[in-house]
This record gives C-alpha cells, sequence and structure tokens, in this order.
C-alpha cells in the first residue's frame, strides 16, 4: 500500500529565505505526484503537477521535482514571502484512475 | 467561472440528523471524490466515482452514502451511523485528457452536537 511522508511536519523561516519541503513515497510506480497549497479552513490548491516521465515542473517561484526511483519529492520555494505561509501537501497517484494517496503536509510559516 | 462549489460553508446538526452536503463542478471532470479532514490526520478517502452512475467505497466509508445521478453533482450524505461526523469535508474532482490533475472545493465544516 503506498504511504506518502512529508518531513518535517512544520518549518518556520525568515521571509526571503530560500527553501525546500520533502515528499516521499514508498511505492515508486506513480502516475504523477501533485502538490497542493492549503490556507486555513479552505480547500486545497493545486501548485503543480509532475507526470511519472519528468523531472521537474515551474511556476513562478515554486518549483518541485520529482525522482521516481527513489521515491522522492522535492517542492522548492525561492524567496519566500509572508504570503507564503500555509501547509503545503504531496499527493501521489498510482495509476490514472486510482485516487491520489496524501502526506500529511508540512506547515510553512513565513516570518517578515 | 469554472470550478467546484460546496454548500453549505458550515453547518449544524443536532447527533441523531442525517444531513447531506453538496458538490457541484462544471468542468466536465468524470470523476469525484470526497475526502474528510481532522486536525493532525491528514486527508482521508470517504467515496469516489469514476463515471455516472458508479461509485467506490474509500477508505473511511462507513457512516456515509453517496450517489452520482449527474456527472456534475456528487452529494453526500453523513449517516446517524456515523459516529463522529463533526469534521472538514472537501470534495474533489480530476481531469482526464492524461493530466488527471485533481482540483478541490472550498470545504463544508460540519458540526454535530
Amino acid at each position: 500500500k503506498q504511504e506518502v511522508t512529508q518531513i518535517p511536519a512544520a518549518l518556520s523561516v525568515p521571509e526571503g529565505e530560500n527553501l525546500v519541503l520533502n515528499c516521499s513515497f514508498t511505492d515508486s510506480a506513480i502516475y504523477n505526484l501533485q502538490w497542493f497549497r492549503q490556507d486555513p479552513g479552505k480547500g486545497l490548491t493545486s501548485l503543480l503537477l509532475i507526470q511519472s516521465s519528468q523531472r521537474e515542473q515551474t511556476s513562478g517561484r515554486l518549483n518541485a521535482s520529482l525522482d521516481k526511483s527513489s521515491g522522492r519529492s522535492t517542492l522548492y520555494i525561492a524567496a519566500s514571502q509572508p504570503g507564503d505561509s500555509a501547509t503545503y501537501l504531496c499527493a501521489v497517484r498510482g495509476s490514472g484512475n486510482t485516487p491520489l494517496v496524501f502526506g500529511k503536509g508540512t506547515r510553512l510559516s513565513v516570518i517578515a | 467561472d469554472g470550478g467546484i462549489t460546496q454548500s453549505p460553508k458550515y453547518l449544524f446538526r443536532k447527533e441523531g440528523q442525517n444531513v447531506t452536503l453538496s458538490c457541484e463542478q462544471n468542468l466536465n471532470h468524470d470523476a469525484m471524490y470526497w475526502y474528510r479532514q481532522d486536525p493532525g490526520q491528514g486527508l482521508r478517502l470517504i467515496y469516489y466515482s469514476q463515471i455516472v452512475n458508479d461509485f467506490q467505497k474509500g477508505d473511511i466509508a462507513e457512516g456515509y452514502s453517496v450517489s452520482r445521478e449527474k456527472k456534475e453533482s456528487f452529494p453526500l450524505t453523513v449517516t446517524s451511523a456515523q459516529k463522529n461526523p463533526t469534521a472538514f469535508y472537501l470534495c474533489a474532482s480530476r481531469g482526464g485528457q492524461s493530466s488527471y490533475e485533481q482540483y478541490f472545493g472550498p470545504g463544508t465544516r460540519l458540526t454535530v452536537t
């Protein structure tokens, strides 16, 4: 059974710092991996989707990488801002028709 | 605007009552999902549907029921058999055409007293 782990559970950084969030998964046979952001009391917002054949995806200050063979993904946030404070969740899909399996998330606080 | 709507945002019920949470999408997605989120537990899958008139149990289906009579709609009923129904409920849908990107609604917070 696929398991997704995100470490650390919480992270606090000063504004302007570059940071990396980690995601690991136990079964490397994935279809894709998706990173989400969740603000308190809100739904999840999709940030980046990486297909299994891709190594990375970029959107603005965000860059997500995927190393399928080692079961790892990272989300790199450049020049962090207080508005980046949120919980970031990683999820993997085993095949096109199977549900996403989620990690428990990393709660990020960016201090001004 | 394309998206997923959930109503209401907050819902209060007395113990022993069934309650139905609404989820509607205009993204033309085939697959839809219901999740429950509790503090410290992460997201847990309740039910999902890949196509109209078909649905599958997720990890925590006991005490819940769903229907999928229309592509756009996937309502979730929390029955009186659900022992601890107070939670934040999230609906999602998944795109096709090989990307399979998943999108979420804004959520419904259910409080049962």
